[in-house]
């Protein structure tokens, strides 16, 4: 079975003061690992996925299998970051429709 | 580009009837998939439709179905109504499903009441 656990439903920083937000995940195969991302009335959007290997709007993670964790961090937070973030893991293969997600992080960036 | 939308917004039906929530993809998109985020319980996957068959499914009961018309939108229909069925239920869509991977774009969800 595949799981995916996000430790802190709220984190609250300051604004540029580094954020972490912690992803750990369960699955016996090769997953690949998803940050999506739902800003206040939008919809959830992909932020950023562990292959690509990209920085997106500063954020990056790292998929470390040995740890099985998949951590957002951007060293300089903005007001403009706070929402709610996902990790999600698809198994690949034919299993790519199905996402599991976390519960989610509140991230909010104080002035 | 017109995103993936989803009707009603709202909708709020009485225990033991039927709810039936419709999705329209991204023009080009072939998969649709369905999620439900009930208060507490964060995003689970439903159900995902491609080129109009079912492809995977999650953890939910039978009474929880839909499918998927040729010109590739999508309903879903949960009959026999419980309480705890309220939640948001969110589409996605993306070009392709199967063996390589596509990001999926949301809707903005029907918010389903039953009372």
């Amino acid at each position: 079975a595949q799981r995916v656990t996000q430790p802190e439903k709220l984190l609250s920083v300051f604004k540029g003061a580094p954020v972490e937000l912690k992803c750990n995940y369960s699955y016996s195969g090769s997953p690949e690992l998803f940050w999506y991302v739902q800003y206040s009335r939008q919809r959830l959007q992909l932020l950023l996925r562990h292959i690509s290997r990209e920085s997106i709007k500063g954020f990056t993670a790292d998929l470390n299998k040995g740890e099985t964790s998949f951590h957002l961090k951007k060293p300089f937070a903005q007001e403009e970051d706070s929402a709610m973030y996902y990790c999600a893991l698809s198994g690949g293969g034919t299993s790519y429709g199905k996402l599991t997600f976390g519960q989610g992080t509140i991230l909010t960036v104080h002035p | 580009e017109a995103g993936v939308t989803q009707s009603p917004t709202h909708l709020i039906k009485t225990r033991g009837q039927q709810a039936t929530l419709r999705c329209s993809p991204i023009s080009g998109h072939t998969s649709v998939y369905w999620y439900q985020q009930a208060l507490g319980l964060g995003l689970q996957f439903l159900l995902w439709y491609d080129e109009g068959e079912e492809r995977n499914r999650g953890n939910f009961p039978p009474r929880f179905s839909g499918r998927q018309f040729p010109n590739y939108s999508s309903e879903l229909n949960v009959n026999a109504l419980e309480l705890e069925d309220s939640a948001l239920y969110l589409c996605a869509s993306s070009r392709r499903g199967g063996r390589e991977y596509t990001e999926a774009f949301f809707g903005q969800g029907t918010r389903l009441t039953v009372v």
